[in-house]
């Protein structure tokens, strides 16, 4: 089944801790992205990375990392979170054929607390 | 500034009834206009998408109109069910660029 798949799906954690969000598609996705969405804000793009090795910020990368160093995988890094970091995430991916215009393709969000 | 605007509000209708749904933008010369479906917590899913040179799309019972004069989507559900019933996005990229920024979404609640 063609899918994104993030993990974890849940995560309460406290100022400071390193965390990591992982992203991962099976649909040989070149593009891939972050998002983050707050009630009465929408949703906001973190990064994002056309392909391998090639990643760039989006709107609100302040306080995220990302890499790209396999084309299936996509994690999302918080070095030392906040609380303002506490928000709903979404992983998603597309082909990047300019031809149609591809729709992305969601993951199921990743539901962040940072007490 | 680039702008995308849905209304805020959540639109109330009847069972069997068609909601229509607007999305405007401002600043943007838009190759193809998209429209996601979110129910809550869980991720957008893809519906229609519609390019500049198109006047409207249909999809079952989806309807989806682009007039690039006017700067404004439409977006129609007819024969509405409650199982309608969630946000509906729309998002907007602009001509060479692979990346649509999305509009804030509007809540749908069909009522039986």
């Amino acid at each position: 089944e063609a899918q994104v798949t993030q993990n974890p799906r849940y995560l309460i954690t406290v100022t400071g801790k390193k965390l990591t969000v992982t992203c991962s598609q099976n649909m040989n996705h070149e593009y891939m992205s972050w998002y983050r969405q707050d009630p009465g804000l929408g949703l906001r793009q973190i990064y994002y990375s056309m392909n391998v090795e090639v990643t760039d910020k989006g709107d609100v990368p302040e306080g995220y990392k990302v890499s790209r160093k396999e084309k299936r995988n996509f994690p999302l890094i918080l070095e030392s979170p906040s609380p303002n970091q506490t928000s709903l995430y979404f992983c998603a991916s597309k082909h990047t054929s300019a031809a149609s215009y591809n729709e992305q393709f969601f993951g199921p969000g990743t539901r962040l607390t940072v007490l | 500034s680039q702008k995308i605007e849905q209304n805020s509000e959540a639109l109330n209708i009847q069972e069997g009834k068609t909601a229509t749904l607007t999305c405007n933008y401002t600043n943007y010369s838009p190759a193809y206009l998209q429209w996601y479906r979110q129910d809550p917590g869980r991720g957008p899913v893809f519906l229609l998408l519609i390019r500049e040179n198109e006047k409207e799309k249909r999809k079952e019972r989806l309807k989806v109109t682009f007039d690039t004069t006017l700067k404004q989507s439409l977006f129609h559900i007819t024969a509405s069910q409650p199982a309608d019933s969630a946000t509906y996005l729309c998002a907007l990229a602009s001509g060479g660029s692979y990346i649509p920024t999305f509009g804030r979404g509007t809540s749908l609640i069909v009522h039986p």
